[in-house]
């Protein structure tokens, strides 16, 4: 199938770390994608990573791929209310133009 | 302007109206897209367009009809909807995935049809 599955809902506390996690089906993924959109506005693009990598770092953001459990993960660290948005996770596989995208998880930052 | 730009940012329109909606990229990129989002629904690829050809074509209404005269400009004609069509309406722009193929997306329009 062509799911790519995500919790629905997070709430932290401001300064700790936040964690997303997503699932997806296909093992021809050859990209995987965090959007963040907040209310009123696009997807805005976050980070990726490409398939044959485990982790990528990008100041306070940090992606886990574990390609065998086809599971990926999106770390925020000190994360601050500016983060309060829905996190969406994406796959694309092979060369296609197509991104498939899971329904979102929403993080609350409490203060 | 840069980025991605979209117009109008909120519509409201009867089922019998027709309408367009506008997108323009200021990125250089070769790839354009529509995507719907739905309340509670996964984002929903529509169209696709490469170098100004459509590329795919989502199994979408023929009441939704897109148009890209060249590579930043891309619309989409609307005609005789229905209040199920009401949604959040976004354009996306991209290189041709044969490298990262990230997507940029503008801020949508908020579409509702009464």
């Amino acid at each position: 199938g062509e799911d790519v599955e995500q919790s629905l809902f997070l709430s932290v506390r401001e300064g700790d770390s936040s964690v997303i996690n997503c699932t997806y089906t296909d093992s021809s993924s050859t990209y995987l994608y965090w959007y963040k959109q907040e209310p009123g506005a696009g997807l805005q693009l976050l980070t990726y990573i490409f398939s044959n990598m485990d982790m990528k770092q990008d100041q306070r953001l940090t992606v886990l791929l574990n390609k065998k459990d086809k599971h990926l993960s999106l770390r925020i660290a000190d994360t601050q209310t500016g983060d309060s948005a829905i996190y969406f996770c994406a796959e694309r596989r092979d060369s296609s133009y197509k991104l498939i995208f899971g329904s979102g998880t929403r993080l609350l930052v409490r203060p | 302007e840069t980025g991605v730009t979209q117009t109008p940012r909120h519509l409201v329109m009867g089922m019998t109206n027709k309408k367009s909606l506008k997108c323009e990229q200021h990125l250089g990129h070769n790839a354009m897209y529509w995507y719907k989002q739905s309340a509670k629904k996964p984002l929903e690829l529509m169209f696709v367009y490469n170098f100004k050809e459509q590329t795919e074509n989502n199994s979408v209404p023929s009441r939704f009809s897109p148009e890209c005269p060249n590579s930043s400009h891309l619309f989409l004609h609307l005609h005789t909807l229905q209040p199920e069509d009401s949604a959040l309406y976004l354009c996306a722009s991209g290189d041709s995935p044969s490298g990262s193929g990230e997507q940029f997306f503008g801020p949508g329009t908020r579409l509702t049809v009464l």
